[in-house]
């Protein structure tokens, strides 16, 4: 079954607004992670990653924090626009152990200006 | 990154035939990843396929039903055998570059009739 899930299936922002997609993992021993964007008819297209050594990594306008506590993976997204609008992955997976990434269910981010 | 293409984009085939799609990688990549992403949903590894080695296959998948080629470092092919309707998805190769990051090829878009 799944080791990696979404908490919503499904959000809906207003443009401009910070937008929060989470994610919950099973597997302790996974060590990297990585946010995937996929639009319509598109491959997915690798947003931010973060190993398991870290807690927060930034980029471009996106923020992934990972705690290891309780297994819990989130994509933050600033200033949330029309062109942000799509599915989200999280997936994970032991580079340490050279195993394959393991995808969440997807979570659907509309955004209406 | 990685610029990874797959031929064919999309096809619409005949129950009972075979497909082979290809995936093309500019960089010498030596591990690499089969998914399929059946129609709304998440991304399901179907096989890894290091050059060198025999591919290894996920639970529910068989090597007669999706034989890989990995003839060199660049290059791999999927076959889909013997096609049924159930095999309608978008199929994706996915290579990891040496930082560990996995891209993704735009995906095939498999119909069976």
């Amino acid at each position: 079954g799944e080791s990696v899930g979404l908490h919503l299936p499904t959000l809906s922002v207003q443009e401009g607004d910070n937008s929060i997609i989470n994610c919950a993992y099973s597997n302790s021993a996974s060590d990297y992670f990585i946010w995937y964007k996929q639009e319509s008819g598109k491959g997915p297209q690798f947003i931010i990653d973060i190993r398991s050594n870290m807690d927060k990594r930034q980029g471009q306008r996106v923020t992934v924090l990972l705690n290891k506590t309780v297994k819990h993976l989130s994509l933050q997204i600033a200033a949330t626009q029309p062109g942000d609008s799509a599915v989200y992955f999280c997936a994970e997976t032991n580079n340490q152990a050279g195993t394959a990434l393991i995808f969440g269910k997807g979570t659907t981010l509309s955004v209406s200006s | 990154s990685a610029v990874i293409s797959q031929k064919p984009s999309r096809d619409i085939c005949q129950r009972g035939t075979s497909l082979t799609i290809q995936c093309q990688v500019d960089s010498q990549v030596t591990m690499m990843f089969w998914y399929r992403q059946q129609p709304g949903q998440s991304l399901t590894l179907i096989a890894t396929a290091n050059q060198g080695s025999e591919a290894t296959y996920e639970s529910g998948f068989v090597i007669d039903k999706f034989p890989i080629s990995r003839p060199n470092l660049t290059f791999s092919t999927l076959t889909v055998s013997n096609m049924s309707p159930e095999d309608s998805s978008i199929y994706l190769c996915s290579p990891r570059l040496d930082t560990d990051t996995q891209y993704f090829g735009p995906g095939t878009r498999l119909t069976v009739l």
